[in-house]
């Protein structure tokens, strides 16, 4: 699986856009980026994945730049409940079941 | 919704006691997963399963071992629990199709086990 780098830590204000970068510059052709958060004291929660295009759901967006080096994930319009530790993960999806790594993540605090 | 449960939020076991972790899903997954989460460690995978009564090891299986008797349920079992099994310890399960899959891990609220 590709390597991933994160800022450790961002802020953002309530009700602003919150756009947290990855780089995985290490990226091949068949990976898939994958974005989980996880809220202090709770399991990981499943956010977003995309391969090329940009992909958006009740979540979240995911941009994907075109060399596919690098990618954002943005929350619309954050609130307090979305302060957690959000990963970014690189990988090949299987036909047999595969752990997830997680990375050290970014620290999304959002403030009042 | 996805929901997957586990039996207990918190839990505190004497040295040596057999310590059993339960975790349920409801949406009928295939792949069942055990991790471990310690600070500084990320998630490291214990077991995993991808059928009833098939397992296979993680990457720290030592000291632990798992059973898969129905398909929602996935039981992590601690034979003789130890100090350095303090963790907190996460359940996730995924759906998985035949070839090539795109699949997400939906994870439990985690069982934050104590080992005194």
């Amino acid at each position: 699986d590709a390597k991933t780098t994160q800022p450790t830590s961002m802020d953002c204000a309530e009700g602003r856009a919150a756009n947290l970068p990855c780089n995985h510059s290490t990226i091949s052709g068949n990976e898939y980026v994958y974005w989980y958060r996880q809220i202090h004291s709770q399991g990981p929660q499943y956010i977003i994945h995309g391969l090329k295009n940009n992909e958006t759901n009740e979540m979240a967006s995911l941009i994907i730049t075109e060399d596919r080096k690098s990618s954002t994930l943005i929350l619309p319009h954050a609130t307090l409940r979305d302060t957690a530790v959000y990963y970014c993960i690189v990988r090949v999806p299987s036909g047999s079941a595969r752990q997830l790594t997680f990375g050290s993540g970014t620290q999304l605090t959002v403030l009042p | 919704d996805v929901k997957v449960t586990q039996s207990s939020r918190y839990l505190v076991k004497r040295t040596g006691e057999k310590v059993f972790l339960e975790c349920v899903q409801d949406m009928d997954h295939e792949n069942m997963f055990w991790y471990r989460q310690d600070p500084g460690l990320g998630l490291r995978l214990i077991y995993f399963s991808y059928d009833v009564k098939m397992k296979e090891k993680g990457d720290i299986p030592e000291g632990y071992s798992v059973s898969r008797e129905k398909k929602e349920r996935f039981s992590l079992i601690l034979e003789s629990a130890s100090t350095n099994q303090t963790s907190m310890y996460l359940c996730a399960s995924s759906f998985r199709t035949s070839g090539v899959e795109v699949y997400e891990q939906y994870f439990g609220p985690g069982t934050r086990l104590t080992v005194t």
